[in-house]
């Protein structure tokens, strides 16, 4: 199978710092990675699509200067919160895609995110 | 608007009992449909996805999904749950081939009672 990690699976950070959420595909090589955040019992929303080298593309309403996403390489893409504040505490879930085969994503387990 | 409804919030059945879990979707042509589950703990796993072709679909432990096209639906169904499948249910679609992003429905959340 696919398998995607995502490390941490949660974190608990002061207002006003930065947290780096890590996405890998650990055996296949993925060119597109996606993020999503989920708040509490409701659905996934797309917050944006992380293509390898080069920038990611964001949704509409997404700010691209508070979640900072980098894929480095084909197999780790991150997701950096900057100057996080409570209302940015949710679950955030990366998926990635194979090559060749853009019609099924993986996702990871989940980063639960509380911003004190 | 494009759209998927997930009608039922929360549904309670008991173990061996059927399953069908509702899923509707808004959209100009029949976009690409998919079911996942999410576990506590465990990334969401595809249960089943549709494209084209048989419109009832097998997928993984046990479940199908059936597309209607005059209905503008894609039903998960079972016909004997186990507890083991208590969890959170989402309907997915992908408007078209190429376009890859997903559109997750609210949700479903399954509770086994013994």
């Amino acid at each position: 199978g696919a398998v995607v990690s995502q490390h941490p699976s949660w974190v608990i950070c002061k207002s006003g710092t930065s947290v780096k959420i890590e996405c890998r595909s650990l055996d296949f090589q993925a060119t597109t990675m996606f993020w999503y955040r989920q708040f509490p019992k409701q659905s996934l929303m797309l917050m944006a699509t992380s293509n390898e080298g080069s920038k990611a593309t964001y949704e509409q309403g997404v700010e691209k200067d508070k979640f900072l996403i980098n894929h480095a390489s084909l197999t780790l893409s991150t997701l950096t919160v900057t100057s996080a504040h409570p209302e940015d505490s949710s679950f955030y879930i990366c998926s990635a895609q194979r090559p060749g085969a853009t019609d099924t994503q993986y996702f990871g387990p989940g980063t639960r995110l509380t911003v004190l | 608007a494009q759209s998927v409804t997930q009608p039922d919030i929360h549904i309670t059945v008991s173990e061996g009992a059927s399953l069908e879990l509702r899923c509707n979707y808004s959209y100009g042509a029949t976009p690409y449909l998919f079911w996942y589950v999410q576990s506590p703990g465990q990334g969401l796993q595809l249960l089943l996805k549709y494209f084209s072709g048989d419109t009832l679909v097998q997928g993984i432990k046990g479940f199908e999904a059936e597309f209607k096209r005059s209905q503008s639906s894609f039903n998960l169904r079972k016909p004997s749950v186990h507890w083991s499948d208590a969890a959170e249910y989402f309907c997915a679609v992908v408007p078209n081939f190429g376009n890859e992003k997903l559109t997750f429905g609210t949700g479903t959340r399954l509770t086994i009672i013994p």
